[in-house]
């Protein structure tokens, strides 16, 4: 059973549209959270980490938020340059490596 | 400055060859790693080092043997290839436990 799932599996958007990508995981005792962005031929790029339910953190057009149960990554006013697969990945307690979900691919169209 | 590097970035190459990939991370970071991506993007952990020392060893072949010789360092080997090995392999690195992941752009491997 996955302990990371994200929806959606891909995400079309018009310029300007905001949406969000959400991250469920199913880890007791959460260690961390992490949101990384991928660009085709590239490797994964770090955006965030979250460790408690309740905290947020910002980046320009993105914020990302952290429940007990998920995490939400959201894109304000997106532009085609965000488009990219983003991936989350969690971190569980007497682990030493971060399993990662199966990314949202997310095209912006200008 | 490239962080985390790895050579070659493309490999082609027939079944039953034996292949390496090299990785290196100017970081200072005690942690790396070795990840496979497949066709459908999933990233999954295959070894991890810590200080030059094996920490994780996920189901994988025999047939893949990880090389560290120092802790900037994560070599991958891989002998007999078959098919199913083409995909994408990432070198990443990180500060240690519960610590964000540093990435490679990746070698993508195709046996033919």
């Amino acid at each position: 059973e996955d302990q990371v799932t994200q929806s959606p599996e891909a995400l079309r958007l018009q310029e300007g549209e905001s949406s969000s990508l959400n991250c469920s995981y199913t880890v007791s005792g959460l260690r961390g959270l992490f949101w990384y962005r991928q660009d085709p031929g590239k490797g994964p790029e770090f955006l965030f980490t979250l460790y408690s339910a309740g905290e947020e953190k910002e980046k320009e057009r993105l914020k990302a938020t952290l429940t007990k149960k998920e995490s939400f990554l959201h894109i304000t006013a997106p532009k085609p340059e965000d488009s990219a697969t983003y991936l989350c990945a969690v971190q569980a307690p007497g682990s030493y490596i971060p399993t990662f979900g199966r990314g949202t691919s997310l095209i912006v169209h200008p | 400055d490239t962080a985390v590097s790895q050579t070659p970035k493309y490999l082609v190459t027939q079944m039953g060859n034996d292949k390496s990939i090299k990785c290196e991370q100017n970081l200072g970071h005690d942690t790396m790693y070795w990840y496979k991506q497949d066709s459908k993007k999933f990233l999954k952990i295959m070894f991890s080092y810590n200080n030059k020392e094996l920490i994780i060893n996920e189901t994988v072949p025999n047939r893949f043997s990880p090389k560290s010789p120092d802790k900037a360092h994560l070599n991958l080997h891989i002998n007999s290839l078959e098919l199913g090995d083409s995909a994408v392999y990432f070198c990443a690195s990180s500060q240690g436990n519960n610590s964000p992941l540093h990435f490679g752009n990746g070698t993508r491997l195709t046996v033919t």
